[in-house]
């Protein structure tokens, strides 16, 4: 069963470094999101590509981070620079497509701890 | 703004026993409403939605859910809990293409022997 793959798994690092996450969607998923789960919360949305756009970034602190899909398959979360507040997990979902109906399936996320 | 409560933060239930997990969503448009669970340091795993047609919706594992319109309620259900469904539950709301996902705040299911 294809899955979403994302490295690393764990991630610490301390504050005012550069971090960055990968992300590898299902194959054929045109969608490709990027959450940010705080402890004990639901995920929140960052970012959103379609193929190799952003469509939705309105959550994403620009300040600090940043997102791209360069050639619409893979893609890349950084923060920069890392401060103590950023400490979640993130987590990468893609869907076949954009509409409502659609299903996400999510990757296994990367812990962020920032000392 | 679209928006999913999810009203219990935990639920305890023993083994063999029905589970349900309450959930209920702002009125705006016909919602897509999805179900996903968690396990420790995982990603979320998709359980089950409700798009339209048939209020009574069947998913993996033996959970399903119904949808309410009147009550705007989505609740999951399960006939009889097992101790390897202990975990966190989310549900999550979308009305269109156009619209974010939106997590409720999740509950943690405790099933014990």
């Amino acid at each position: 069963e294809a899955e979403v793959a994302q490295s690393p798994r764990y991630k610490i690092t301390e504050k005012s470094q550069a971090v960055a996450f990968w992300c590898d969607p299902i194959s054929g998923h045109a969608t490709l999101y990027w959450y940010r789960q705080i402890l004990g919360q639901g995920p929140e949305l960052l970012v959103q590509f379609q193929d190799e756009s952003v469509v939705d970034d309105s959550q994403l602190p620009k300040d600090r981070f940043s997102a791209e899909r360069l050639k619409g398959v893979d893609s890349t979360l950084k923060i920069q620079p890392a401060e103590l507040g950023d400490s979640a997990m993130y987590l990468c979902a893609s869907s076949l497509r954009a509409g409502g109906q659609e299903t996400q399936y999510f990757g296994p996320g990367t812990r962020l701890l920032v000392l | 703004a679209q928006s999913v409560a999810q009203p219990e933060d935990q639920v305890n239930v023993a083994e063999g026993n029905p589970l349900t997990v309450k959930c209920t969503y702002s009125v705006s448009g016909n919602p897509y409403l999805f179900w996903y669970v968690q396990y420790p340091n995982r990603g979320l795993q998709f359980l089950l939605k409700y798009i339209t047609g048939d209020n009574l919706v069947k998913g993996s594992y033996g959970f399903e859910a119904e949808f309410n319109k009147s009550q705007t309620s989505f609740h999951l259900k399960k006939p009889s809990a097992l101790v390897s469904d202990s975990a966190l539950y989310f549900c999550a709301v979308r009305y269109n293409a156009g619209n974010m996902l939106t997590f409720g705040g999740g509950t943690r299911l405790m099933v014990k022997p």
